[in-house]
């Protein structure tokens, strides 16, 4: 099953898009890639999964590159509310999730 | 609708003392999860369980046993904690189906092993 690597923190200004990316290079052909953020020690949140294609919700965007070898989480318009911990995960058979240590995101007024 | 739902909250224990974890999901969920977070790291797998009456191991399975003998429930053991349990436990659900793989989780809990 793929792992990924996410920058252990980030910052980013309230009102500003957050672009947070993910290298998941080891990835095969029908693994998705999935978001989920853990704001303090609650359970984790889920936001977004693709597999190919871009993909958009009301929370945010995942861009996906061609070759499938990192993405990034795309929150357009980060909030305070957003301050979290963003994992991006890669689902394994069984829908079995691999976490990384995730990005710390800092909205910062 | 509540979800998932785990009991207890928080729990103190003395090494060598036995408890269990329980898990109820509402959703009419096919597969279930335990995790444990550590402190500053992200969750790891300890048993899953793909339909009523199977389990499987995950990333961490030693030291923890777990029964899913209603679709609903997912319980995890611990028969003789150890200092090294010291962490918080997550339960997740999921459909199998592809197109509705969301996993969905619980609050956790909280457990300290003195």
């Amino acid at each position: 099953d793929a792992k990924t690597t996410q920058p252990p923190s980030m910052d980013c200004a309230e009102g500003r898009a957050a672009n947070l990316p993910c290298n998941h290079s080891t990835i095969s052909g029908n693994e998705y890639v999935y978001w989920y953020r853990q704001i303090h020690s609650q359970g984790p949140q889920y936001i977004i999964h693709g597999l190919k294609n871009n993909e958009t919700n009301e929370m945010a965007s995942l861009i996906i590159t061609e070759d499938r070898k990192s993405s990034t989480l795309i929150l357009p318009h980060a909030t305070l509310r957003d301050t979290a911990v963003y994992y991006c995960i890669v689902r394994g058979n069984f829908n079995k999730f691999y976490f990384g240590s995730g990005t710390k995101l800092n909205v910062k007024p | 609708n509540a979800g998932v739902t785990q009991t207890p909250k928080f729990r103190v224990l003395k090494t060598g003392q036995s408890m269990t974890l329980l898990c109820a999901q509402d959703m009419n969920h096919e597969y279930m999860y335990w995790y444990r977070q550590d402190p500053g790291m992200g969750l790891r797998l300890i048993h899953y369980s793909v339909g009523e009456g199977t389990t499987a191991k995950g990333e961490v399975p030693d030291g923890y046993n777990v029964s899913r003998l209603k679709k609903q429930n997912f319980l995890l053991g611990l028969e003789s904690a150890a200092p090294s349990q010291t962490s918080v436990y997550f339960c997740a659900s999921s459909y199998s189906r592809e197109a509705k793989n969301i996993q969905y989780f619980g609050a956790g809990t909280r457990l300290s092993v003195l």
